[in-house]
């Protein structure tokens, strides 16, 4: 298993703007997974992406994925004050692999 | 569908006692996963279960020790707490094999040791 960088740690930005944040990893993969985190409470399953796949989209967000630069990046479109948590992406190198999270990007949208 | 069900959602206990927390996961998913997340260390993976047999384990004390039944449930147990042990406890359920959709999480066991 290995573990994703999150980059930048964390993030400020004003309601109605674009977030993006990225995540490198060091080995080839089966797919990639994004997870947001409000305070305290558990990870929600945000967007998978697989490795035979460029971009994903999901409501406001967008995932794209380069396999050849090892890294993955995560749009929010028009963030909400509600958008405010840690986002953590999760590289699995096969189906059968425990995920590893790093130590995440903590976004914060202010009204 | 119901969640993961995580209980007691927190728990104060004092150092060198013991503690079991609980895990219900989604109906049909025959995996779970146990996490640590306090602020030093971020999220670390304690182990995993399929089938009441454990299949992946983090770097943790033997302290640290799990179990699932036969219908998937499964609890962890920390023996001898230390303070060190304060932090929020996540459970995650998945289905084997097929854990490309995701797993999903309980709301977690905050734990506070005294």
């Amino acid at each position: 298993s290995q573990q994703g960088e999150e980059d930048p740690q964390a993030l400020s930005i004003q309601e109605g703007e674009n977030a993006t944040m990225n995540c490198s990893y060091k080995t080839s993969i089966n797919n990639l997974q994004w997870y947001r985190q409000n305070s305290g409470r558990g990870l929600v399953h945000l967007i998978l992406i697989r490795s035979n796949e460029r971009e994903k989209h999901s409501g406001r967000l967008r995932v794209t994925l380069d396999t050849s630069k090892k890294s993955s990046s995560l749009l929010i479109t028009a963030s909400r004050a509600a958008d405010t948590a840690s986002y953590f992406c999760a590289p699995q190198d096969t189906g059968f692999q425990k995920l590893v999270f790093g130590t995440g990007t903590r976004l914060l949208v202010s009204p | 569908k119901a969640g993961v069900t995580q209980t007691p959602r927190y728990l104060i206990k004092t150092r060198g006692q013991q503690v079991t927390l609980s895990c219900s996961p989604i109906s049909g998913h025959r995996s779970v996963s146990w996490y640590q997340q306090t602020p030093g260390q971020g999220l670390q993976f304690l182990f995993e279960y399929f089938s009441e047999t454990q299949r992946n384990k983090g770097n943790f004390p033997g302290r640290f020790s799990g179990r699932q039944f036969s219908n998937s449930r499964s609890e962890m147990n920390v023996s001898t707490l230390e303070l060190g042990d304060s932090a929020l406890y996540l459970c995650a359920s998945s289905s084997w094999g097929d854990r490309a959709h995701g797993y999903t999480f309980g709301s977690g066991t905050r734990l506070t040791v005294v």
